[in-house]
């Protein structure tokens, strides 16, 4: 049983513009999230979390926004330049616990 | 460099063997964390450890098992291997294993043939 669900396996955006990723969950005792970028051959590196308490974080170019009723959760990327190309993974923990649930990632490509 | 170190980086093994795969936690970080990530699959909790003590388990395989030792290193131990565990190792560390993102190693690269 998939939590969080990445369903978009890959996205293409033009540089310049913005990148829009989505991650849905389904449980809703999550109350943290977070947003990690992979580069091939390595491991991932934090990009970005949010705390159930809010509904947007932002930081320079990269603004997570957290849509609890509908259990949503997006990054935005504003505005996307050809190194953003990476795979992008959402997770989630759940209160009380220490592990992070990931989705399956979104795999971005910025276009020069 | 993110102060995570896995070794090896790349392992090819035939199947019914047994590997050990070996994670440095960033310095000062007391929590270790292993994930698999099988092909076009996201990664996959399976054991923490913090400071020694193991403190959360996932799907963690009866044939595959991990131990943190004193020096705060983990290793992670897989017997009896079969071709479906071929995939990427992470190690990751934190320093309570509490809120807040991890650092991960840049994996091990498992081939079962």
């Amino acid at each position: 049983d998939q939590q969080v669900k990445q369903n978009s396996p890959s996205l293409s955006v033009q540089e310049g513009r913005i990148s829009i990723l989505n991650c849905d969950y389904t449980n809703s005792m999550f109350d943290y999230f977070l947003w990690y970028k992979k580069y091939p051959a390595e491991g991932p590196t934090f990009l970005i979390s949010i705390s159930s308490i809010k509904d947007k974080n932002e930081d320079g170019r990269f603004t997570v926004f957290l849509n609890k009723s509908a259990k949503h959760l997006s990054l935005h990327i504003v505005p996307s330049q050809p190194g953003d190309s990476a795979v992008y993974f959402c997770a989630a923990q759940r209160s009380g616990t220490y592990k992070y649930i990931f989705g399956t990632g979104t795999r971005l490509k910025v276009l020069a | 460099d993110s102060g995570v170190t896995q070794t090896p980086k790349h392992l090819i093994t035939a199947t019914g063997q047994r590997v050990t795969l070996r994670c440095s936690p960033r310095s000062g970080d007391l929590s270790v964390y292993w994930y698999q990530q099988s092909l076009d699959q996201g990664l996959q909790f399976l054991i923490q450890y913090y400071n020694g003590e193991e403190r959360a388990k996932g799907n963690i395989l009866e044939r595959f098992s991990a131990q943190q030792f004193p020096d705060l290193h983990s290793e992670l131990n897989l017997s009896s291997l079969e071709l479906g565990d071929s995939a990427l190792y992470f190690c990751a560390s934190s320093l309570t294993g509490g809120k807040g993102g991890y650092t991960f190693g840049s994996g091990t690269r498992l081939t079962v043939v």
